[in-house]
């Protein structure tokens, strides 16, 4: 089955500085590539998404960019802000059937003002 | 109109005890799922079910079921409560047949805790 690993488990970026959070997947059947922002309490939310045919993806200040050689993605938020501080979740999968998500362990990313 | 709904939103239980959690979707998916978030939230499947297959993750106990009166419902049935079960649980839904089209939709959780 699929894995997948997040690096950082924690990340404390001053406000208006990037942040850059890393994942690798193992399978390579994998084609769908999520990430979820989770406030404290709250369910995950999808912020952005990229799949297997498209190296890199943007919306505002947050992008998205697909190694698939290398089976590792990356979420970059530039300038941010102190409502950007929540758990980030990256996740795979291959789509097929009823597939679910694969999640890596998470990243808490803290917006220090 | 909210898309996932689950209930109930807390449930404290004792161990041993039976008890369900339910959840409805009005997306008109053909997937549902639940996650299991533990204490560390780590988020992981525990069940996938469309109107043609359950596919379950062989860590999740036989104390755990899941019940699909319909394509809209998927209910978690869990039997014999243990402490370690205490989490909070999401359920999701997505369309199929689109090979990753994403589409995911959380419910807002049910965090269980078992005493």
């Amino acid at each position: 089955g699929e894995n997948v690993e997040q690096h950082p488990s924690t990340l404390s970026v001053q406000e208006g500085d990037s942040a850059v959070i890393k994942c690798t997947y193992s399978d390579s059947a994998s084609n769908y590539f999520p990430w979820y922002k989770q406030e404290l309490g709250k369910r995950p939310q999808l912020i952005i998404d990229i799949r297997s045919n498209v190296g890199e993806k943007k919306d505002q200040r947050i992008a998205v960019t697909l190694n698939k050689t290398a089976k590792h993605f990356s979420l970059h938020i530039t300038e941010t802000q102190p409502e950007d501080s929540a758990v980030y979740f990256c996740a795979a999968t291959s789509g097929g059937g009823a597939d679910g998500l694969t999640f890596g362990k998470g990243t808490h990313l803290i917006i220090q003002p | 109109d909210t898309a996932v709904s689950q209930t109930p939103k807390y449930l404290v239980t004792q161990m041993g005890n039976d008890k369900s959690i339910k959840c409805e979707q009005n997306l008109g998916h053909d997937t549902m799922y639940w996650y299991k978030q533990d204490s560390k939230k780590f988020l992981k499947i525990m069940f996938s079910y469309n109107n043609k297959e359950l596919i379950i993750n062989e860590t999740v106990p036989n104390r755990f079921s899941p019940k699909s009166p319909d394509k809209a419902h998927l209910n978690l049935h869990i039997n014999s409560l243990e402490l370690g079960d205490s989490a909070v649980y999401f359920c999701a839904s997505s369309p199929t047949g689109q090979g990753g089209s994403g589409g995911y939709t959380f419910g807002s959780g049910t965090r269980l805790t078992v005493v």
